[in-house]
């Protein structure tokens, strides 16, 4: 059963770099899209950037200045880094594996089936 | 468009049947998958696809899909069964990433 272990600073201060690494654990890192999600206190889920396992991303367009995703395949790592962070970057972050099903030549499907248990960061002087 | 549109909460009383819709572009070309929130916890997948249920998740839970709209509904909903649920798509245009819904807070009563 594929697990995903999260880890990183909980308590950051403005200006500075926001770092998440996130562990797979029993399962194959190819085919899939692996995707960090943060959620602010009280509010909803916000996709902020995903990787595959050739290393290509895609970003959230609201985040892509701030945000760098990159990927370790020979520990089956993936890793967050949001510079120059601020009180609105205060939430719990997510890493969690996603895959994309063709189901007809212009009908898919996509879901998140493994999250990581969450990190909670504070940004706060 | 990338948004997904949720209604904010529904309530349900307990043993009766819930409806939880989403709507957006988007799903005229992606089916949505459906996750379920509860208090301190990780999202955890209970729809995806046309109607597939991972396994573990009840099969009071159950997907559909027309148009632009994608519901999910919960058959005979139990106490356990309160909390968020949001649905979750690929932006058919633009960058093509995940986006996720405003989110539904379910109550049973």
């Amino acid at each position: 059963q594929v697990q995903l272990q999260q880890w990183g600073a909980g308590l950051l201060k403005p200006s500075e770099t926001l770092s998440l690494t996130c562990a797979v654990y029993g399962g194959s890192f190819s085919g899939y899209y692996w995707s960090w999600i943060r959620q602010p206190p009280g509010k909803g889920l916000e996709w902020i950037g995903e990787i595959n396992h050739s290393g290509s991303t895609n970003y959230n367009p609201s985040l892509k200045s701030r945000v760098t995703i990159s990927v370790d395949t020979s520990k089956n790592q993936f890793s967050l880094k949001l510079s120059s962070v601020t009180a609105a970057d205060t939430a719990v972050y997510y890493c969690a594996r996603g895959r994309v099903v063709v189901v007809a030549a212009t009908i898919y499907y996509y879901y998140m089936d493994v999250w990581g248990k969450g990190t909670t960061v504070t940004v706060s002087s | 468009s990338s948004e997904l549109t949720q209604d904010p909460a529904v309530s349900v009383a307990l043993g009766q049947t819930v409806r939880i819709t989403c709507q957006g572009d988007s799903l005229r070309s992606y089916y949505a998958s459906w996750y379920q929130q509860k208090p301190g916890q990780a999202p955890v997948l209970v729809i995806y696809g046309k109607n597939n249920r991972p396994s573990g998740i009840p099969d009071r839970f159950s997907g559909s899909s027309s148009g632009n709209t994608a519901s999910l509904t919960i058959t005979g909903a139990q106490a356990e069964d309160e909390a968020d649920y949001y649905c979750n798509s690929r932006d058919s245009s633009g960058n093509h990433g995940p986006v996720f819904g405003t989110g539904t807070k379910v109550t049973v009563l």
